[in-house]
């Protein structure tokens, strides 16, 4: 139990589909963030928030949709995906984006299947 | 952040073996962290050294960072099948918003 908890855990959809991912973390910390990993490839950040604003966005595409309402909560809202978005999304948190010592606690992952 | 380096890409031992996995880097570093991963998991932090610290231990791990060579090992000892698990290093420089970049981390396979 690092903190952080994702959900669903496993999440099959279609291509025309709208879901979201959800992360929840109980550590006070005021950055979060979203990874992407795909099979052989290196862990990809998506986003970055710290104190609820966005101040990293890796050039991804716009079907993917990151929503933070409280320094709590983590949202990537899903739509018209392709089947080579299906990879693990990792949830992790710190306790402030660029300061201490950058530790990140990560949730345990959603595993998204995009049919 | 930049991203570290890890080698080798992977890597079988026996069940009591050590095993040692190198990272590299390109640019100074304030501290340098090693996360472990289970298949189909998120990361776990296993142990930070900090710039000014040569070695640093903790339980069976022994993490060593030469900032000359700018690379780091980390030393798993008398390892088990629970060790099973990928091993990433994030080399962390602080420059504003620096989130921690991976790379594709050493893919550690122990055999009972």
């Amino acid at each position: 139990e690092t903190g952080v908890t994702q959900t669903p855990r496993h999440l099959v959809m279609g291509m025309t589909n709208k879901k979201s991912l959800k992360c929840e973390q109980h550590l006070g910390h005021n950055a979060m963030y979203w990874y992407k990993q795909s099979a052989k490839k290196p862990l990809e950040l998506m986003f970055v928030y710290s104190l609820e604003e966005r101040v990293e966005n890796n050039s991804v595409p716009s079907r993917f949709s990151p929503e933070c309402p409280n320094s709590s909560h983590l949202f990537l809202h899903l739509h018209t995906l392709q089947p080579e978005d299906s990879a693990l999304y990792l949830c992790a948190s710190s306790p402030l984006a660029g300061v201490g010592t950058g530790e990140l606690f990560f949730g345990e992952g959603s595993r998204l299947t995009v049919l | 952040s930049q991203q570290g380096e890890e080698d080798p890409q992977a890597l079988s031992i026996q069940e009591g073996e050590n095993a040692t996995m190198n990272c590299s880097y390109k640019t100074s570093i304030n501290n340098l962290q090693w996360y472990r991963q289970n298949s189909g998991r998120g990361l776990v932090h296993l142990i930070l050294i900090r710039s000014n610290e040569r070695e640093k231990h903790s339980g069976r791990l022994r993490v060593t960072l030469d900032t000359s060579k700018k690379s780091s090992s980390l030393l798993i000892t008398a390892s088990r099948a629970a060790d099973t698990a990928s091993y990433f290093c994030a080399p962390v420089r602080w420059s504003g918003n620096t989130p921690l970049v991976f790379g594709k981390g050493t893919r550690l396979s122990v055999i009972a």
